[in-house]
């Protein structure tokens, strides 16, 4: 198993620009996660999907559009890129009824 | 609804002890514990239950008061290996979103 992949592993937008993060898994996994990391702020949630065609907003949803229409597949787009969205963004996944969360390696994205 | 985790950061030399604390002001139904290495993903390390007993493995274990909605992780005999930056992350519900707090960054030192 390749568990949890995030391509691209980094990025330079200018401000304006638009860009989709991709996140796969598999492992069948039911529940997936958007997260972003800035310094000082730890962890912060995006947007998460507790299966195909469900998603919700997480702490930090402005900004950001997401969509699941396969269980192993979570994009995460960004409609018009600003400098406040320069960060590390994580995608994760479990399965339902299960407590452990695995991480992609992340994404390191740059807004000039 | 971001839970608190304190002390921010810990330098302490090998062998050492440390207690990493994590409270939230609503109440919960689980507490996981996470590690992070410096420009690596988050790992998970144990989940705390409500109702559930005191987890640990090796050196590390953790406890969930669900009358205070706090959780502490000790660390027992630190070694280099536990450096990195631990977080908690709090479920309000079975299977719900996790939201994590901002992390507390331990520094072992020979």
């Amino acid at each position: 198993n390749a568990g949890v992949t995030q391509t691209p592993k980094f990025q330079v937008l200018k401000t304006g620009q638009s860009m989709t993060l991709q996140c796969a898994q598999d492992m069948n996994h039911e529940y997936m996660s958007w997260y972003r990391q800035d310094p000082g702020m730890g962890l912060r949630l995006i947007h998460y999907s507790v299966g195909a065609g469900i998603t919700d907003q997480g702490e930090v949803p402005n900004g950001y559009n997401v969509s699941r229409s396969t269980t192993e597949d979570f994009p995460l787009r960004l409609l018009s890129a600003a400098p406040s969205q320069t960060s590390v963004y994580f995608c994760a996944s479990r399965r339902v009824g299960y407590n452990e969360q695995f991480f992609g390696p992340g994404t390191r994205l740059t807004v000039l | 609804q971001q839970p608190v985790q304190s002390p921010q950061a810990v330098i302490l030399r090998e062998g050492e002890d440390a207690v990493i604390n994590c409270s939230s002001s609503k109440a919960l139904y689980s507490v996981h514990w996470y590690r992070q290495k410096h420009g690596e993903a988050p790992v998970f390390l144990m989940i705390l239950l409500k109702g559930g007993e005191q987890k640990g493995h090796d050196k590390i274990s953790a406890s969930f008061n669900e009358k205070k909605q706090q959780s502490s992780l000790y660390l027992t005999a630190s070694q280099l290996s536990y450096s990195g930056t631990y977080f908690c992350g709090t479920e309000r519900r079975r299977d719900d979103k996790i939201i994590f707090g901002k992390g507390t960054r331990l520094h072992i030192l020979p």
